[in-house]
């Protein structure tokens, strides 16, 4: 089975930092594009960040951009997403997502990891 | 990197047909053949209904579809059951290589 799970959500004091993962299995992990896509309480979708297949190209969201560090590692099959100078305002589910291997969509979700930030 | 615009909600009755818009520019919407559309049922991921702008993946309803005409797309889903009451959003490529979302629609089976 197609799976994406995430993990290493929780509750962050405003300034801190939190590494979430993306644990994949039933594809071939190392030749798919990835993204972080989050929402916050009551809100909607909002792009966060995307990863190529090889790791090389990486682009930002601008709200995250600076604080935000998008990684893979293809040998373990996992994708990360380092935050740090963490705000209330990040507060949402994070979703990992990936990217259709022949066309623009995102065909495949986790269940979404929770992020908390607050004192 | 301003979030597309859709209409906050929309409503219709069971069998009849909808369709929600998503506005952008000519550095998203307008400018690429890219724009995806998700549902997402309370509590759940979302799931990907639309593709390319009127692509369906394998296992998507043919009522629905998706088309474009300069900076707006368009989701319409024809026959409306209950199963469709969630939340859609479009969303689209854009000129600086990033993705943007719409700001949602939640559709109401009356």
């Amino acid at each position: 089975e197609v799976q994406l799970v995430e993990s290493g959500g929780g509750l962050v004091q405003p300034g801190g930092s939190l590494r979430l993962s993306c644990a994949a299995s039933g594809f071939t992990f190392n030749i798919y594009e990835l993204n972080w896509v989050r929402q916050a309480p009551g809100k909607g979708l909002e792009w966060v960040s995307y990863i190529g297949d090889s790791g090389s190209s990486r682009y930002y969201a601008d709200a995250v951009k600076g604080r935000f560090t998008i990684s893979r590692d293809n040998a373990k099959n996992s994708l990360y997403l380092q935050m740090n100078s963490l705000r209330a305002e990040d507060t949402a589910v994070y979703y990992c997502a990936r990217e259709a291997e022949n066309y623009y969509g995102m065909d495949v979700w986790g269940q979404g990891t929770t992020v908390t930030v607050s004192s | 990197q301003s979030a597309l615009t859709q209409p906050a909600s929309v409503s219709g009755s069971p069998g009849q047909s909808i369709t929600i818009s998503c506005t952008g520019t000519s550095g998203d919407v307008g400018g690429y053949n890219y724009v995806s559309w998700y549902q997402q049922h309370p509590g759940k991921a979302p799931k990907l209904m639309i593709y390319d702008v009127s692509n369906r993946p394998s296992g998507v309803s043919d009522r629905f579809s998706g088309s474009k005409s300069g900076n707006t797309a368009s989701l319409t889903i024809s026959g409306l059951q209950a199963e469709d009451e969630a939340d859609y959003y479009c969303s689209s490529y854009t000129s600086s290589s990033t993705y943007v979302f719409g700001t949602g629609t939640k559709v109401t089976v009356l």
